[in-house]
């Protein structure tokens, strides 16, 4: 069975400071896909990554895919408090197309 | 362009009962997957269907769920009779052809009493 363990669970930081958040598992993935969650609605692709050792940008978030496609980190600069939300990571293992392996998730409080 | 429309978006029922949700994807998307968050654990993957046939159906419970898209449109999930475990929030969610285009729903709160 394919896991994604993501850590920490939860952060709480003041704004402007950086964050990291980390996913990882013991198996290979053909890509992997970071999302943002906000209460009441269902995640939003932010990224996928898909080469071993890729660097994505967007903005302020920079994340990056493990040489080995087993583990990946999502990187926010000078955090702002609307990047509060849960930020999940899901790869695409095993089955059909499609079949997303989620993380339990880290939620993200940003305080002013 | 419309998102994945699902409904309700919170349903009360108590076990034994049966409840129907329903999740109307992207127009001209082919691909429509169910997901499943319980409570303290991770978002799961139920089924997934390419226009009306299910191309992989692993991640279905047991046999109280059975998941339908007739004319492979828009899909609804049955549960029948729901119990205590059942509890959760679930989603739809589309994709035209391929892993990128993977748009959610807001999903919808189960809750078995």
């Amino acid at each position: 069975t394919q896991l994604l363990e993501q850590s920490p669970q939860f952060l709480s930081i003041q704004e402007g400071e950086n964050l990291t958040v980390y996913c990882n598992s013991s198996s290979v993935f053909s890509s992997l896909q970071w999302y943002r969650q906000e209460p009441g609605e269902g995640p939003v692709l932010l990224v996928t990554v898909v080469t071993g050792g890729e660097v994505k940008k967007l903005k302020r978030l920079t994340f990056q895919f493990g040489d080995a496609r087993k583990d990946s980190s999502l990187h926010i600069t000078a955090a702002q408090t609307g990047d509060t939300g849960l930020y999940l990571c899901a790869g695409v293992g095993g089955g059909s197309q499609g079949n997303l392996i989620f993380g339990k998730g880290t939620k993200l409080s940003v305080k002013p | 362009e419309a998102g994945v429309t699902q409904f309700p978006s919170h349903s009360v029922i108590e076990k034994g009962q049966t409840v129907t949700l329903r999740c109307d994807p992207i127009s001209g998307h082919d691909n429509l997957y169910w997901y499943r968050r319980v409570m303290g654990k991770e978002i799961k993957f139920l089924l997934h269907f390419v226009k009306e046939s299910k191309q992989d159906e692993s991640g279905m419970p047991n046999n109280r769920f059975l998941a339908e898209r007739t004319g492979g449109t828009y899909s609804t999930l049955k549960v029948q009779p729901a119990e205590l475990e059942d509890s959760g929030v679930y989603f739809c969610a589309s994709s035209r052809q391929n892993i990128n285009g993977y748009t959610f729903g807001s999903g919808t709160r189960l809750t078995v009493v």
